[in-house]
């Protein structure tokens, strides 16, 4: 158990819908990273927050959005739902905002767009 | 660009032989990078780092190795059990972590 949780498991909607994924991080870390993994693209970095402010952006299309409260648990959320939003998304999480420690892992929510 | 990649897509071993997991990076100024585990329907599971002052680290069955003059590091799994079957990931963390296609390690009883 890495600490991290991420709520829901799964999820299934349709297009055009807008979603939202919960982290909460393991408890002391105050960065929260969110990836997507899909089959062909791989774990692909989205967006990290520090203590509620974001820190680094990646490949996050304008669709989606993210932000981290005050009690440092995050949310993303997906709009305008497409096809090819379905993916495995992870959260993870780590103590400081810096590149050198290891981040750790929820176990994700599958995303299924019918 | 940047870039990390894994030589093989599946490694088979039979159990208890010593497991070689490689993979080659890019970048020369990446100064930190991870090992990670995934099995089906979990997330990405922390093994091991190494920092790039070090040649070598060991953990409890693994041993990390880092070459910087080729790009290419290693994890290298003693007495590969059952339970080690699962995809590894190498990962360069600079600030965010790039991720390797996998390796899919499958463990032959």
């Amino acid at each position: 158990d890495s600490g991290v949780t991420q709520t829901p498991k799964h999820l299934i909607t349709a297009t055009g819908q807008r979603v939202t994924l919960r982290c909460s991080p393991r408890s002391g870390d105050l960065s929260v990273y969110w990836y997507q993994q899909s089959l062909d693209q791989g774990l692909q970095f989205l967006i990290q927050y520090y203590n509620g402010e974001e820190r680094a952006k990646g490949n996050i299309l304008e669709r989606f959005s993210a932000q981290q409260f005050p009690d440092l648990h995050s949310e993303l959320n997906l709009s305008s739902l497409e096809l090819g939003d379905s993916a495995l998304y992870f959260c993870a999480s780590s103590p400081g905002q810096g590149s050198n420690q290891p981040q750790h892992f929820g176990d994700g929510t599958r995303l299924s767009i019918l | 660009g940047e870039s990390v990649g894994l030589h093989l897509p599946t490694l088979s071993v039979q159990e208890g032989d010593n497991s070689i997991i490689n993979c080659a990076y890019s970048n020369s100024a990446s100064d930190y990078f991870i090992w990670y585990k995934q099995e089906s329907g979990k997330g990405p599971q922390f093994i091991i780092d190494i920092r790039s002052n070090m040649d070598k680290r060991q953990g409890q069955r693994v041993t990390v190795l880092l070459n910087k003059t080729v790009k290419h590091l290693s994890l290298q799994i003693a007495a590969t059990q059952p339970g080690d079957s699962a995809v590894y990931f190498c990962a360069e963390n600079r600030p965010r972590l790039i991720f390797g296609q996998g390796t899919t390690l499958q463990v032959k009883p």
